[in-house]
């Protein structure tokens, strides 16, 4: 069935340094994928999204990259501030049949 | 801002009991998720509806698990009889129709099963 690989579980940075988060996925029909902060206690929200036919998106310091050939996708946060503490989600959604898998998350903990 | 409401925000309750959850998606959104999440991991779907129609409900504990979306609008969870193993959060998404879209979350429903 589907499946999305998430790495690292946890990483830890210093502020100001740079974050990537990678993710595989194992549906070759997926077409969309998002990333979600989740703070917690909080509800996942949505911070940048790919769709299949773009290669690369950004969004001031955050950016994700697509490679579709590997089933590789990765997000990028530069210049990390404290604020950006919180579990990193990537999913990536099937043009089949609609449904949004999620990786196992990351634990970004950015050290001031 | 239109939101994702779920109802109640917590929920303890003994094993065996019977426990009940309640999602209004956004207004216009035919597409309605429950999701389930355990501390620490990602969230996993439960079942997915299109409407009031079930399109999705293959890693739904059907012995004990039920869902439905009668008219298409709001949906309830509902677990019978709750285990230990289901403590967890429970989340309601939904997102625009047939269309490679954002999920929208409701806050959750943090379920304790004793």
């Amino acid at each position: 069935g589907e499946n999305v690989e998430q790495h690292p579980s946890t990483l830890s940075v210093q502020e100001g340094d740079s974050a990537v988060i990678k993710c595989t996925y194992s549906d070759s029909a997926s077409n969309y994928f998002p990333w979600y902060k989740q703070e917690l206690g909080k509800r996942p929200q949505l911070i940048i999204d790919i769709r299949s036919n773009v290669g690369e998106k950004k969004d001031q310091r955050i950016a994700v990259t697509l490679n579709k050939t590997a089933k590789h996708f990765s997000l990028h946060i530069t210049e990390t501030q404290p604020e950006d503490s919180a579990v990193y989600f990537c999913a990536a959604r099937s043009g089949a049949t609609n449904k949004l898998i999620f990786g196992t998350g990351t634990l970004l903990a950015v050290q001031p | 801002e239109a939101e994702v409401a779920q109802s109640p925000r917590y929920k303890i309750t003994e094993k065996s009991q019977a426990v009940a959850f309640w999602c209004d998606p956004i207004s216009g959104h035919a597409t309605l998720y429950w999701y389930r999440q355990i501390l620490g991991q990602g969230p996993e779907l439960l079942v997915q509806f299109q409407d009031e129609s079930v399109v999705d409900d293959s890693q739904l504990p059907k012995d004990r698990f039920s869902a439905e979306r009668l008219k298409g609008v709001d949906s309830t969870l509902k677990i019978q009889p709750a285990e230990l193993g289901d403590s967890a959060m429970y989340l309601c998404a939904s997102s625009l129709p047939k269309t490679v879209g954002e999920l929208f979350f409701g806050e959750g429903s943090r379920l304790t099963v004793l």
